[in-house]
Formats: C-alpha cells, structure tokens, sequence
C-alpha cells in the first residue's frame, strides 16, 4: 500500500505565485525525499530531507518536515511555467533502507 | 548529478511475447536498483529490488516468474516481462542507488513504456 499521501491531488497557478504542496505518511522513516516528473518522463530528485532535520532549502525549493505530524511540505517559491510537473514525496523506513514508498503525487500546472 | 539509463524506451509487443528491458548506471556502480511501475497518472509502484550477484527481492503481488530480473554486473540490471499480455501495457522505471561519499540518493532511469496488444 502507498505510505505517503498527497494533497492537493492538483494545484493550478499562475507564473511568479508560489507552490505548496503536502505529504503525509503513516510510519517512521529515515528520510523523506521530492521528487519530480515530466509527463511520460522519468524522475528527477529534487530535494532529500532526513528524520532529524526539520527544513532545507534548495533554490526556490524548501521542504519541512514534521515527524511528529509525519507529514512534509515542499514550497516552490516563484513558479515558472516550466515548473508543471508531478511531484512526488518518497519515505525511506528504518528497516529498508533503501526502498521507497512513494505518495500518489500533485499534478502541478503553472500558467504563463 | 549521476546518470541511469534505460532501453528500450519504447516497446510495442504482440501479446505472448517476452520483452527485455536494460537498466544501467553510466557513471557509478550500483549494487542495488530498484524496478517500478506505474500506471497513467498514478504513482510509482515498487516491484523489486534487484541485488547484484544474488536474487531480487520480490514485493508483495509481484510474481517472480512473470518479472524476471538479472542482475549480472555494478552496472546493468534487467527486467524480462516474460508472456506479455494487454494488463502488463505499463511505464516501467528503474532506478540505481548510489552509495558514493556515503549517500544514498536513488538516481531514475528515463524509464519504458510497454504497450501489449
């Protein structure tokens, strides 16, 4: 079954507005890691965040996360149009390092 | 960043047919990659974890014997969908994880579309 849920499902904005999308998950994990994905494309990782961290910043990326609410955030400040995508949140667990389990991912669509 | 390739990147099959798709890591070695599949406009779903130099590890549902991974080499790994039929149509994506410097970022291959007819 799929750890990480996403929300919104789909979020349209407009060039320069900022992006905020949310990820929950459902046990501990060692890491929690953004990823995005261009229609019919592959993944490009984005941003990794460990269990002990609380905020990273990457560019116009920044990622929080909160295990107490097992849940994280990842903003795109200044949206271009090239940023439509899908996005996905993925959980790396204690005892399997290594897999991930990935959210059902947001469908972003910025408009020019 | 590193560099994980896939081939083919298309494929169109009768069904009954098996199909190979190759995995490889250009710039690193991988002694773990991971296969997934995903259907339109959904998540990625983990199939397997194919180890170099042993048996992949199957996930929950996934049959082995359907799914055969090979693992021969640091670099390349392979997913034959053996007897293909219309329900296996799917992207299929792997990735390699890179264990340099002590990290252990999983780097995405472009991925495969396998349409059964």
């Amino acid at each position: 079954s799929q750890q990480g849920e996403e929300d919104p499902q789909a979020l349209s904005i407009q060039e320069g507005e900022n992006a905020t999308m949310n990820c929950s998950y459902k046990t501990s994990i060692n890491n929690l890691q953004w990823y995005r994905q261009n229609s019919g494309r592959g993944l490009v990782h984005l941003i990794l965040i460990r269990s002990n961290e609380r905020e990273k910043h990457s560019g116009r990326l920044r990622v929080t996360l909160d295990t107490s609410k097992k849940s994280s955030s990842l903003l795109i400040t200044a949206s271009r149009a090239a940023d439509t995508a899908s996005y996905f949140c993925a959980t790396a667990g204690g005892t399997s390092y290594g897999k991930l389990t990935f959210g059902q991912g947001t469908i972003l669509t910025v408009h020019p | 960043g590193a560099v994980v390739s896939q081939h083919p990147s298309r494929v169109i099959c009768k069904s009954g047919t098996s199909v190979k798709i190759e995995c490889r890591s250009l710039d690193f070695q991988a002694t773990t990659m991971f296969w997934y599949r995903q259907f339109p406009k959904q998540s990625l779903m983990l199939m397997a974890t194919s180890n170099e130099g042993s048996k992949a590890t199957y996930e929950q549902g996934v049959e082995k014997d359907k799914f055969l991974i090979n693992h021969a080499s640091l670099t390349l790994s392979t997913l034959t969908v053996t007897s293909a039929h219309p329900e296996d149509s799917s992207f299929y994506i792997c990735s390699a994880r890179d264990t340099r410097g002590g990290a252990y970022t999983q780097y995405f291959g472009p991925g495969t579309r396998l349409t059964v007819l």
